[in-house]
């Protein structure tokens, strides 16, 4: 809807394999974050950057990896997934002072 | 300090009732206080938005009160809608530019 296109919507995959997720934004904003979402907990952050190769840790970033090497795309990457990281991923961008605005979200299920 | 508390969990009304979410900060350095709607399946999304100057604002059926003593501040739906059905989020940005989420309300209106 605000130009952010998440890849892939849906995902399974075993524990121990590695995953990577895709943001994708069409707006050049400068910001950019990776959420999960899990029930009783609202959506809590994992990385964020703010600009092309700054990134930074959010509130849950062990396991994740994340890299930003052009303006449009930011990745998280679990390099060996456990079923703990079993979630709804949302990736968000805003520009400097604006409000975030959502993508639609990644289920990544990991068995 | 981080924390943003919000309840209740669930809610029901029916429809043309009030709907009332609350949620409540300790840090005093937050300064945006935004409330988002969530579908399901879909990102949420930015419903409106409160700075802690003004103690009420309003958007059509949606108002957000905000109480800057007690560190609370809650979302009204007036004449609530079946379409009004969604999880609600409430969150706060602060000095350090991150959103802070509070846990959700799922709100069912009943026809």
């Amino acid at each position: 809807d605000a130009g952010i296109t998440q890849s892939p919507r849906h995902k399974v995959t075993e524990t121990g394999t590695p995953v990577t997720l895709r943001c994708h934004q069409t707006e050049n904003h400068r910001y950019m974050y990776w959420y999960r979402q899990d029930p009783g907990h609202g959506l809590r952050l994992i990385h964020y950057s703010y600009g092309v190769k700054d990134t930074d840790k959010g509130e849950v970033s062990d396991g994740y990896s994340v890299s930003r090497s052009k303006t449009e795309d930011f990745l998280l990457t679990l390099e060996s997934a456990t079923s703990s990281q079993t979630s709804v991923y949302f990736c968000a961008i805003s520009g400097k002072d604006q409000p975030q605005h959502f993508g639609d979200g990644t289920r990544l299920s990991i068995l | 300090q981080q924390q943003v508390k919000q309840s209740p969990q669930s809610l029901i009304v029916q429809k043309g009732g009030i709907s009332i979410i609350n949620c409540a900060y300790e840090n005093t350095a937050f300064d945006y206080f935004p409330w988002y709607q969530q579908f399901p399946g879909k990102g949420p999304a930015l419903l409106i938005a409160i700075r802690p100057d003004v103690s009420e604002k309003k958007e059509g059926r949606f108002t957000i009160s905000f109480n800057k003593s007690a560190k609370q501040f809650s979302l009204h739906i007036m004449d609530s809608q079946p379409g009004d059905s969604a999880t609600y989020f409430c969150a706060a940005k602060g000095n350090t530019g991150k959103l802070i989420f509070g846990q959700g309300t799922t709100l069912q209106v009943k026809p």
